[in-house]
């Protein structure tokens, strides 16, 4: 069974501070991993979709690397604000299944 | 629509009673995925459509819980005789294709209390 762990699991800090957000999984035989945020009462955004064969993706300020052999993603968001106050999610899918396999998340405030 | 809608968004049931949540993919999606999450939680997979075949029922905790989408496109969760355990957000998902590389979209879900 895959199991997918994010560290930490609830981050505070000051607004302009870039985040820095992990997320481990114990199987490498991935397929791809997805990088998702939920608000309070609402459903999964998807933020950043990482193909198994990818080492990045880069969407605006987000940045997500991906080292499938150590098992291990990281999310980057640069210049935190105020409105990047919610829970991260990290989300993987293995190769053959068809169901993705979540982390807990890391809820983040970005303090003004 | 323009992305994925669940109906009701909020449900309050007592224990013993039956519930039916709905979930309306984005159009043209092949792919349908209800999961269950738990306060503090990340999802739980509970089943999987290809259009109107039911390919994965795996994580459905009991019998009790039955899905079905038989147009391949709205899709039902129901649950029988709900108990105090059942009490969770259920989120659809869906993708465009089968097995491949595009990404899940989710509804905001349904909150589900039984009292």
């Amino acid at each position: 069974k895959q199991e997918v762990t994010q560290i930490p699991a609830a981050l505070s800090v000051p607004e302009g501070e870039n985040l820095v957000l992990n997320c481990s999984f114990t199987d490498s035989a991935i397929y791809n991993l997805q990088w998702f945020r939920q608000d309070p009462g609402k459903g999964l955004t998807s933020l950043l979709l990482i193909q198994s064969s990818q080492r990045e993706q880069t969407s605006g300020r987000l940045n997500a690397s991906l080292d499938k052999s150590s098992g291990r993603s990281t999310l980057y968001i640069a210049a935190s604000q105020p409105g990047d106050s919610a829970t991260y999610l990290c989300a993987v899918r293995r190769i053959n299944d068809y169901k993705l396999s979540f982390g807990a998340g890391t809820t983040v405030t970005v303090r003004a | 629509g323009a992305g994925v809608s669940q109906s009701p968004r909020y449900k309050v049931a007592k224990r013993g009673q039956d519930v039916a949540l709905r979930c309306d993919p984005i159009s043209g999606h092949v792919s349908l995925f209800w999961y269950q999450q738990a306060l503090g939680q990340g999802p739980e997979f509970l089943t999987y459509f290809q259009n109107e075949a039911q390919l994965d029922k795996s994580g459905l905790p009991s019998d009790r819980f039955f899905a079905e989408r038989p147009e391949g496109s709205v899709s039902t969760l129901k649950i029988q005789r709900t108990q105090q355990e059942d009490s969770a957000v259920y989120l659809c998902a869906s993708s465009l294709g089968g097995v491949s590389n595009q990404p899940q979209h989710f509804g905001d879900g349904t909150r589900l209390s039984i009292l």
